[in-house]
């Protein structure tokens, strides 16, 4: 079975542009998370969506939004972006229910110029 | 607000020392622990999970963790590390009925040969 993937891996982007990560689970996963890797605030929850639906998020600013389409793949967008956006944003994707195992991807690095 | 805790953020250890990792969680109600594992250049991977029942668990690679709740731990621990056991290792936390892992700051192991 094909892991989670996530493209692009590498983005540099200059303050004040928007950005879009997009993110495939393992077929049959209907959730997908996202996480905002930094060496300063580590691993911080973004939000997730499960069906198409977003179903938790995390304390981040409007301008991080994200949508999951039909087939599960989902979009992460970042308006607006600012310097301390530089950073690994990872999604993982699991079946959805409560405690059921996360499966991660290898992560999209963005640098803010 | 919940919040884990890894008190240890670098080790160093040579082959065939015991190791155990801190974890503390802040949280007074029912939990979810998870430890993943970062090799150097790989995704995130799930090392161990703990939901009821044993608290004492077995996961990958000869890592086992206790979940102790009147101490808020759980501690991961492996008898006998090896030089590919050199990864960062990061505690996570989910409450309830929700899939939002909430991370430790983790920390970051090197065996040496």
């Amino acid at each position: 079975k094909a892991g989670v993937t996530q493209t692009p891996r590498y983005l540099i982007k200059t303050r004040g542009q928007q950005v879009t990560l997009s993110c495939s689970p393992i077929s049959g996963h209907r959730s997908v998370s996202w996480y905002q890797q930094t060496p300063g605030q580590g691993l911080q929850f973004l939000f997730e969506y499960f069906s198409e639906t977003q179903r938790n998020k995390g304390n981040f600013p409007g301008r991080f939004s994200g949508r999951q389409f039909s087939n599960s793949r989902s979009e992460m967008n970042v308006s607006t972006l600012e310097l301390g956006d530089s950073a690994l944003y990872l999604c993982a994707s699991s079946l959805g229910q409560p405690r059921e195992t996360q499966y991660f991807g290898p992560g999209t690095r963005l640098l803010v110029l | 607000a919940q919040s884990v805790s890894q008190h240890n953020h670098h080790v160093i250890l040579s082959e065939a020392a015991s190791l155990e990792l801190g974890c503390n969680y802040s949280y007074g109600g029912t939990v979810n622990l998870f430890w993943y594992v970062q090799y150097p250049g790989q995704h995130l991977q799930l090392l161990l999970k703990y939901f009821s029942g044993d608290p004492l668990v077995k996961g990958i690679k000869g890592f086992e963790a206790e979940f102790i709740k009147s101490k808020f731990s759980f501690n991961l621990r492996k008898p006998s590390v090896q030089w590919s056991d050199t990864a960062e290792y990061f505690c996570a936390v989910s409450t309830g009925a929700t899939n939002k892992l909430i991370f430790g700051t983790g920390t970051l192991l090197a065996v040496q040969p």
